[in-house]
Formats: C-alpha cells, sequence, structure tokens
C-alpha cells in the first residue's frame, strides 16, 4: 500500500464534462505534486504547491486547475478536456519542496480516459 | 536544453546476474540525482539518491555511482531476481526544484 491515496484509481469522462481527481497525504509533507504520465513514458512535472501555495505550474491548460484546500489534500479539477489528454494522472509528496533530496512519495495514479 | 538519456532499449538478464543500467545527462550539473522504480500500473517507488559530492552509494543488492565528470549515472542490482523485474526511472535535480524523470529502462530478469 501507498502512503500516497488517489482517488478514483480509473475515471471515463467526456469532453464537455467537470470532474476532479483528489490526492491525499497523512505523512505530514508541506510539497505535493501532480505529474502526467503517458504510456511508455516518464512522468511530466504539471504543478508544484509548496506549504499550500502553488509554485511551480509548468505551463499547463488552464482546463486543468490544482487546489490545495489544506495541507493533506491536493485537487485537480478537470474542464472541457480534449482526447490528448486521457493519461495516468499521479499525485506525490515531500517533506519539504526538493532543494534538499527529499524523495517523492507516489500515489498510484488515476486512469483517465476522455470520449 | 536540458537532456537525460537512459539505455534506450530494454534490458534482459538472466537472475543472479548483475543489471547496469545508464543514465547519461546534458546541458546542466544536478546537485543530486534520484532513482525510482515503476511496477505496470502503479507510481514509482524511491529508491536510492546520490549527491554530487558522492561517488558511490549502497543499499542492499543495490548500487549507485554519480561522475559529474562524464555526467553520467550507473544503478546496479547485483544477484538480480524475477521480482526485480521493472522500469526504473533515474531523475536528475533540476535548481528550478522539480526533478526532470528520464524516459526509464525496462528491466527483465528471467529465471
Amino acid at each position: 500500500d501507498t502512503e500516497v491515496t488517489q482517488t478514483p484509481k480509473h475515471l471515463v469522462m467526456g469532453m464537455t464534462n467537470k470532474k476532479s481527481l483528489k490526492c491525499e497525504q497523512h505523512m505530514g509533507h508541506r510539497a505535493m505534486y501532480w505529474y502526467k504520465q503517458k504510456a511508455k513514458k516518464p512522468p511530466e512535472l504539471m504543478f508544484v504547491y509548496s506549504y499550500e501555495k502553488l509554485s511551480i505550474n509548468e505551463s499547463v491548460p488552464s482546463r486543468f486547475s490544482p487546489e490545495c484546500p489544506n495541507s493533506s489534500l491536493l485537487n485537480l479539477h478537470l474542464h472541457a478536456l480534449q482526447p490528448e489528454d486521457s493519461a495516468l494522472y499521479l499525485c506525490a509528496s515531500s517533506q519539504e519542496v526538493l532543494t534538499r533530496g527529499q524523495p517523492q512519495h507516489f500515489g498510484d495514479g488515476t486512469r483517465l480516459s476522455i470520449l | 536544453s536540458q537532456k537525460i538519456e537512459q539505455n534506450s532499449e530494454a534490458l534482459n538478464i538472466q537472475e543472479g546476474k548483475t543489471a547496469t543500467l545508464t543514465c547519461n545527462y546534458t546541458n546542466y550539473s544536478p546537485a543530486y540525482l534520484q532513482w525510482y522504480r515503476q511496477d505496470p500500473g502503479r507510481g514509482p517507488v524511491f529508491l536510492l539518491l546520490i549527491r554530487e559530492n558522492e561517488k558511490e552509494k549502497r543499499k542492499e543488492r543495490l548500487k549507485v555511482t554519480f561522475d559529474t565528470t562524464l555526467k553520467q549515472s550507473l544503478f546496479h542490482i547485483t544477484a538480480s531476481q524475477p521480482a526485480d523485474s521493472a522500469t526504473y526511472l533515474c531523475a536528475p535535480y533540476n535548481q528550478g526544484g522539480k526533478l526532470i524523470f528520464g524516459q526509464g529502462t525496462e528491466l527483465s530478469v528471467k529465471p
């Protein structure tokens, strides 16, 4: 079992739907991350939150909207997605942001399919 | 631009042998480098970290080296087992506050 919990595990949605991905950790970590991973490719960073504030946005389209309601929770709100957005969405956390080499703890992801 | 290259082909080895995976990077000097393991349908799992002032790091059957002159890290698994079969990702740290993952090497250990 991973210490970072992501829900749902699978999500199928139409291009006009609005849905949210949820991520939770109870390790007291103050940095949280969203990654996107396509098949046979490495994880690509989307967003970084540090102490509940957005610190990095990797020029992600506005149809992806992150939210960090508290230090344990991270959401990714989805709206008007495109078929090419189908991927595995991974959440990760670390004790602090990565300057000192802290390892990242990953959840097992949400497999998203856009019809 | 910053570039990371891992063994482009899948690596197939016999049980009991040593697996050696390569990670080369160009156009930057990471302060540290991490290695992760990823199984199909799962998130990556952290294995080891090595800093720029360290030549070698070990953990049980795993060994990582870091050559900042060659801009290369090698990841070794000794006495490999079928359970070691997975994709291994190297991730040098970018001073912009993020890890950049290599494309990964798929390791298959045959009994």
